[in-house]
């Protein structure tokens, strides 16, 4: 089992660029979250999907940001514009059930100047 | 709603001290408590879960048991190592209406020195 993997490890961008992070879940595993998680605020959950649609979407920031899962194996976030206040590293983690503990994977830095 | 409150860091310890990172809860009826750690440069992972109260989770060494009447689920070790040093989440999840949502407390960092 290769786990939660997400692309890109480190991504640096200009501010105003658009930015795509992808996460694809352990298989079988039909939750997947996004969370966020900075020095400030700590770990924010942005969105979770349960089999492949969206639950709750209340911890998305701004219309900036917006999360799509077209398949149970493929999801990807992104901003559009980026600001340097996205500056953060983001994870995706995904869960067979409803209490068996989230799997994450090792995140996406994002740095946008 | 929900919320975990854990002891600020960082906690600072020797090799082969004993370690106890406080954590307490607020949620409505039976959440399920775990704590996850994050090393440097990696994501979380679960170190020990308890579903019920009185249970206790174990793992690589680290206990936490749930305690429903002080609503706390304190994670120890009696022995840490250096290769501890990490940042320690509290989280619960489970209680009723937040289906699947971890919500986790804002970690505590532990460093072990020799």
């Amino acid at each position: 089992d290769a786990g939660v993997i997400q692309s890109p490890r480190h991504e640096v961008t200009e501010m105003g660029q658009e930015v795509t992070l992808r996460c694809k879940p352990i298989s079988g595993h039909d939750y997947l979250f996004w969370y966020r998680q900075t020095m400030m605020r700590g770990l924010e959950l942005l969105i979770y999907f349960n089999n492949n649609v969206p639950i709750d979407d209340s911890g998305m920031p701004e219309d900036r940001f917006s999360a799509k899962m077209p398949n149970a194996s493929f999801s990807t976030l992104k901003i559009q514009p980026s600001e340097p206040r996205d500056s953060a590293v983001y994870f995706c983690a995904s869960s067979l059930k409803k209490i068996s503990g989230y799997t994450f994977g090792s995140g996406t830095r994002l740095t946008v100047v | 709603g929900d919320s975990v409150t854990q002891m600020e860091g960082p906690v600072t310890l020797s090799e082969e001290a004993f370690l106890t990172i406080n954590c307490t809860y607020t949620a409505t009826g039976y959440p399920s408590l775990f704590w996850y750690v994050q090393y440097p440069g990696e994501g979380l992972q679960l170190l020990l879960k308890a579903t019920k109260a009185d249970d206790k989770g174990s793992n690589k060494g680290f206990e936490a048991t749930y305690r429903k009447e002080t609503t706390s689920f304190h994670l120890e070790k009696g022995s840490v190592q250096v290769s501890d040093s990490a940042v320690y989440f509290c989280a619960l999840s489970g209680s009723p209406g937040t289906a699947s949502k971890l919500t986790f407390g804002t970690g505590t960092r532990l460093q072990v020195t020799l």
